[in-house]
């Protein structure tokens, strides 16, 4: 069965600080795998999406995620934050069914 | 491309009433799923749609809830009656995919709906 599971819960960061949030998953096979954001009071936006072309990918907002097979990790990462990154962020994968696998999510803080 | 479209996006009702929420997938999208959202549980599949059909609806709560689609365009949840514990954040989200190909190779994007916030009092 396909998981995944997010190491925080919450995140807080200075403004112009590195952005490192954590996502471990489990798959039996090749998985894709995916970053959506959701700003307070709104839908979920994809970020990015690994599809085994490159394991590094980049998002939307500058953030990125590197796909690391033998660390079965997903982590997505943003050089510099910024005020409007605040926001929960889910890293989803995709079972092998037509459904995704979300986690729990991890609220990320930017404080000024 | 107005994106997924929900209505009403707030809904305030008493315990006992029936509840109808609405929902159009993006227009051309195959696949239409009904998430629900809480702090307690987060975020929940309720049930979903390959080609109008419903394929899964081993997340829906109990025999209150129901989902329908008639056509490729609009999607139905209803609730009834309405219970405070069915307060939460329900999301629409549809998505293109040639079914039965498994797995879709990350072409299992899903567009997400604003939401609609039900409370029950």
């Amino acid at each position: 069965a396909q998981s995944v599971t997010q190491l925080d819960s919450h995140v807080s960061v200075s403004e112009g600080t590195p952005v490192l949030l954590r996502c471990n998953y489990s798959s039996s096979y090749s998985p894709s795998l995916f970053w959506y954001v959701q700003h307070p009071n709104k839908g979920l936006q994809l970020l990015l999406k690994y599809t085994s072309a490159a394991t590094l990918v980049k998002g939307i907002n500058g953030f990125e995620a590197e796909f690391k097979k033998s660390e079965t990790s997903f982590h997505l990462t943003k050089p510099s934050a910024h005020m409007s990154d605040a926001a929960e962020y889910f890293c989803v994968v995709e079972a092998y069914t037509d459904k995704l696998i979300f986690g729990t999510g991890t609220r990320l803080q930017v404080f000024p | 491309d107005a994106g997924v479209i929900q209505s009403p996006r707030h809904e305030v009702t008493e315990m006992g009433q029936e509840v109808t929420l609405r929902c159009k997938p993006i227009s051309g999208h195959n696949s239409l799923f009904w998430y629900r959202q809480t702090m307690m549980r987060g975020l929940e599949l309720l049930i979903y749609f390959n080609n109008n059909v419903p394929i899964d609806d081993s997340g829906m709560p109990e025999d209150r809830f129901s989902a329908k689609m008639p056509n490729a365009s609009f999607s139905t949840l209803k609730i009834q009656p309405s219970e405070p514990r069915d307060s939460a954040v329900y999301f629409c989200a549809s998505r293109s995919y040639p079914t039965g190909s498994r797995p879709s190779g990350g072409n299992n994007e899903q567009f997400f709906g604003p939401g609609t916030r039900l409370t029950v009092l």
